[in-house]
């Protein structure tokens, strides 16, 4: 069984679409996460969830949106793709915020293209 | 603002010997956690190792084994007996105790393996 999945694995879209990614983690964990892992590889947190409850919101462009119905799903829409969004995104899960204490497990990730 | 700093870009090891891949960190906290995880061309993430600030003992699984020097900030990453397995992109990662955490990557380093 799959820990963290996402879906879909890969996705390319046209600009000014609306797209959303899936994840789901069936480890019980309490916390959730979106990274975003750039062309140069450089992976950069983009929001936590711990039990339905945005804990973390970096600098992200409001067109993007998590939405979390319980604790064991966490999905990521984007309005209004730019090319600049073309990235891997990776969802997480943690047992207990702030922990961490066994890491994270990551799902296999998202390749977003926009084109 | 804790940051992890990686300043190999890549390194390359023959199959069966022993290479180590460094990294340094800044922060002003004394509770927090270090990781290396693993990404090979599969594109999962893949925790290899993790360490705990507070004990001085160095974490070691199978052949991969931390030389972790807190007054130092370095937190390196040893692989005995390399396998062609072994090839992929390597992060270090930090997280602080406590709530609000959250994990941040250094910017990787690419590991190949020689037959």
């Amino acid at each position: 069984d799959t820990a963290v999945s996402q879906t879909p694995k890969y996705l390319v879209t046209q600009m000014g679409n609306d797209k959303s990614i899936k994840c789901e983690q069936n480890l019980g964990h309490d916390t959730m996460y979106w990274y975003k892992q750039d062309s140069k590889k450089f992976l950069k947190i983009m929001f936590s969830y711990n039990n339905k409850e945005l804990i973390i919101n970096e600098t992200v462009p409001n067109r993007f949106s998590p939405k979390s119905p319980d604790k064991a799903h966490l999905n990521l829409h984007i309005n209004s793709l730019e090319l600049g969004d073309s990235a891997v995104y990776f969802c997480a899960s943690s047992q207990d915020f702030g922990q961490g204490i066994l890491g994270y497990t990551f799902g296999s990730g998202t390749r977003l293209t926009v084109v | 603002a804790q940051t992890v700093t990686q300043s190999q870009p890549e390194m390359s090891v023959q199959e069966a010997e022993t290479v180590t891949l460094s990294c340094t960190y800044d922060t002003s906290e004394s509770n927090y956690y270090l990781f290396w995880y693993k990404q090979p061309p599969s594109r999962q993430m893949i925790l290899v190792i993790r360490q705990e600030a507070y004990k001085q003992q160095n974490a070691t699984e199978n052949r991969f084994s931390v030389n972790f020097q807190k007054a130092a900030k370095s937190f390196s990453l040893k692989i005995s007996d390399s396998q062609l397995g072994d090839t992929a992109m390597y992060f270090c990662a930090f997280m602080i105790s406590g709530a609000n955490s959250k994990l941040t990557f250094g910017k990787g380093i690419t590991l190949s393996v020689r037959p």
